[in-house]
């Protein structure tokens, strides 16, 4: 079974803090993806990667950054959290050469900052 | 832009009932359209259509594709309390984005 691991389920954290999520892919997907989930407004893509060290903003990418050093992991980083940064974060992976293509998505980080 | 547009935004059904939610999208470079059932948690996989007029279908669940027109539709027959879901609708396209519409929230009381 293809898994895809967020580091936490749920995440409390002040504002200006700096903000990790972590994301890990045991597929060996190349592609990976960092989406934002709000009520009325569906899965927002913030930044995805489509192989180690590269990287391309989506459509909000502003007040995040990625990092993606090796093929398995995929961190989202909030510099200086805001309270507009709470959110439902999903991170996603897929592998577009292979007959499955589908997105296949980790468990979610519902992050609050107060 | 590219776009995709999921009606209706929510749906209340009694058991029994059978259902269609709609998906309408404008993709650039189309490749395929899945369609995902989002349970308070991850979104999972359900179908994935590349071909027009194919229809595929797991137990209650069936989705056919309009490349034409471009749009799909998911029907759930016989629908059930764990049917009950938001589910979403996304384009992919040759660059291997999945562009996703807001979602359809289905609830399905006793």
């Amino acid at each position: 079974d293809v898994k895809v691991t967020q580091s936490s389920r749920y995440l409390v954290k002040r504002t200006g803090e700096k903000v990790f999520l972590e994301c890990v892919q045991d597929m060996d997907h190349e592609n990976m993806f960092w989406y934002r989930q709000d009520p009325g407004l569906g899965l927002r893509l913030i930044y995805f990667s489509y192989d180690v060290k590269m990287k391309e903003k989506g459509d909000i990418p502003e007040g995040y950054s990625v990092s993606r050093e090796k093929k398995e992991r995929f961190s989202l980083i909030l510099e200086s959290a805001s309270t507009n940064q709470t959110s439902m974060y999903l991170c996603a992976s897929s592998s577009p050469g292979a007959p499955n293509t589908e997105a296949f998505f980790g468990q979610g980080t519902r992050l609050t900052v107060v | 832009e590219d776009k995709v547009v999921q009606s209706p935004l929510s749906l209340v059904v009694h058991e029994g009932d059978t259902v269609t939610l709609n998906c309408s999208y404008e993709v650039t470079n189309f490749r395929s359209l899945l369609w995902y059932k989002q349970e308070k948690k991850a979104p999972t996989f359900l179908f994935m259509l590349t071909s027009s007029g194919i229809e595929k279908k797991s137990g209650r669940l069936s989705s056919i594709l309009d490349k034409k027109e471009l749009f799909s539709i998911l029907n759930i027959t016989a629908t059930q309390t764990g049917d009950s879901a938001v589910y979403l609708c996304a384009g992919l396209d040759t660059g291997n984005q999945f562009y996703f519409g807001t979602g359809t929230s289905l609830t399905v009381i006793p």
